[in-house]
């Protein structure tokens, strides 16, 4: 069964520092990991979406890596401002299942 | 605009009362699936359809029902609600293995 970890659980920063959150996950035969943001309450946003041949991603100020073979996934956010603060949650697709597999999420509060 | 529309945001109803939670997805995705999500739980699975017509039960299927009489509709029928299904719930959809998945903005449901 496929587990998905992410550390930190939470992350609190000065506005201006670059983010780093990690994901690792137990069974690399996978179709696609993905990075979601989720606001309070509110719904999931994907950010990025990596496919396993990918090595990374990037949108914007938001850089997504993919280390398959180690089972890890990093997220990189430049230059962090308050409106950033979310918990962020990757998604691993295991290769022949249609259920994302979901770490518990980390939360990311900027300060202004 | 690409979307997975979920109805009712917010629900409160009572125990035993029969309800159904509305989901539709404009971008033709063949699968869709039900989550739901919970403090210190993650999300978790509770159903998913890979076409109109097959549907299967995901992680936590008990008390709820789907079916997909339509390609763009999915709705989550909870056919007598109890306090444990307190909870936040999302809808997804996706394309094949090389696409990510859209949720819904999610539905707050409170059995009392």
């Amino acid at each position: 069964k496929q587990e998905v970890t992410q550390i930190p659980a939470a992350l609190s920063v000065p506005e201006g520092e670059n983010l780093v959150l990690n994901c690792s996950f137990t069974d690399s035969a996978i179709y696609n990991l993905q990075w979601f943001r989720q606001d309070p309450g509110k719904g999931l946003t994907s950010l990025l979406l990596i496919q396993s041949s990918q090595r990374e991603q990037t949108s914007g100020r938001l850089n997504a890596s993919l280390d398959k073979s180690s089972g890890r996934s990093t997220l990189y956010i430049a230059a962090s401002q308050p409106g950033d603060s979310a918990t962020y949650l990757c998604a691993v697709r295991p290769r022949g299942d249609y259920k994302l597999s979901f770490g518990a999420g980390t939360t990311v509060t900027v300060r202004a | 605009e690409a979307q997975v529309t979920q109805n009712p945001r917010y629900l409160i109803t009572v125990t035993g009362k029969k309800l159904t939670v509305t989901c539709s997805q404009n971008m033709n995705h063949e699968y869709m699936s039900w989550y739901r999500q919970d403090p210190g739980l993650g999300l978790r699975q509770i159903y998913y359809s890979m076409n109109v017509e097959v549907t299967d039960k995901g992680d936590v299927p008990e008390g709820y029902k789907v079916s997909r009489k339509e390609k763009r509709n999915f709705p989550l029928i909870l056919e007598s609600p109890s306090p444990n299904q307190t909870s936040l719930y999302f809808c997804a959809s996706g394309a094949g293995a090389n696409y990510g998945y859209t949720f819904g903005s999610g539905t707050r449901l409170t059995v009392v």
